[in-house]
C-alpha cells in the first residue's frame, strides 16, 4: 500500500518568509509525527496527533511552528517568518495508535532559508 | 545523561562479519524499542520493533533487550556493503509527561566488501 507522503520534497525559502510543509499518512493510521533532522544530528521531535488532535506540542521550537490536522489525515506543518535556523529536514511519521505502535517515515522535506 | 544513547562510530566490519550495534535509554519504564536504518539523503526506515526481554529474530536481523540494564541491540548477520548505513535506536518514554518516541543519534556502519 502507499506510504507516507510529504510535499514539498525540496523547499527554498527567504528568510522572513512562511512556509507549509505537508504530510499525507498511511491509510488507517490515527497518530502522525513531526520530526525535524538538521544535518548531521539526531531526530528532534516537533509534535503529535492523535486524530486531530495535539496531546503533546512540547517539541515546537518557539511559536513561529504551528502544525494543525484535519479529518484525521493530512497534515501541514507551518513555519512562520523563517529564520536560516530553521534550515533542516523536516520528517513526518504515521503509526496506527500512539508511540507504542511502529511508526513509517515518509520521504521528508529538505527546508533550506537564505 | 541522555534519554537515548548510542556510540556514533564508525564501526567497521569486514562483509560477511556479525555487526553489533548497542544502545541504552534512561527511562526505566520504557516499553518499546525500535531500530530504524538511515541511508545517507534519506529518511528513517524501519527494520526492527521489541517489546519483551530477549531476543527478536527477523532473517539477519536479531534485535536483543534487556529492561533491567536498559539496554537494547541490533546485530546484524552476513553483514553486506548494502547495510552500510546509519542505525538509530529509539525508545517510548514518558519523561516528558507525554509517551513519546526518542532517538539516538545513531551509529554509522560501515561494510567493506
Amino acid at each position: 500500500g502507499a506510504g507516507v507522503s510529504q510535499s514539498p520534497s525540496n523547499k527554498v525559502t527567504e528568510k522572513g518568509k512562511d512556509v507549509e510543509l505537508r504530510c499525507d499518512p498511511i491509510s488507517g493510521h490515527t497518530a502522525l509525527y513531526w520530526y525535524r533532522q538538521s544535518l548531521g544530528q539526531g531526530l528532534e521531535f516537533l509534535i503529535y496527533f492523535q486524530g486531530n488532535s495535539a496531546p503533546d506540542k512540547s517539541g515546537l521550537p518557539s511559536d513561529r511552528f504551528s502544525a494543525e490536522r484535519t479529518g484525521g489525515s493530512v497534515s501541514t506543518l507551518t513555519i512562520q517568518r523563517t529564520q536560516q535556523e530553521d534550515s533542516a529536514v523536516y520528517l513526518c511519521a504515521s503509526s496506527l495508535s500512539g508511540v507504542s505502535y511502529e511508526q513509517y517515515f515518509g520521504p521528508g522535506t529538505r527546508l533550506t532559508v537564505t | 545523561q541522555k534519554e537515548v544513547e548510542q556510540n556514533s562510530g564508525p564501526l567497521s566490519v569486514p562483509e560477511g562479519a556479525i555487526a553489533s550495534l548497542n544502545c541504552t535509554y534512561s527511562d526505566r519504564v520504557s516499553q518499546s524499542f525500535f531500530w530504524y536504518r538511515q541511508y545517507s539523503g534519506k529518511s528513517p526506515e524501519l527494520i526492527m520493533s521489541i517489546y519483551s526481554n530477549g531476543d527478536k529474530e527477523d532473517g539477519r536481523f536479531t534485535a536483543q533487550l534487556n529492561k533491567a540494564s536498559q539496554y537494547v541491540s541490533l546485530l546484524i548477520r552476513d553483514s553486506q556493503p548494502s547495510d552500510s548505513a546509519t542505525y538509530l535506536c529509539a525508545v517510548s518514554t514518558m519523561n516528558t509527561g507525554f509517551q513519546k518516541l526518542v532517538f539516538g543519534t545513531g551509529t554509522r556502519l560501515l561494510v567493506s566488501p
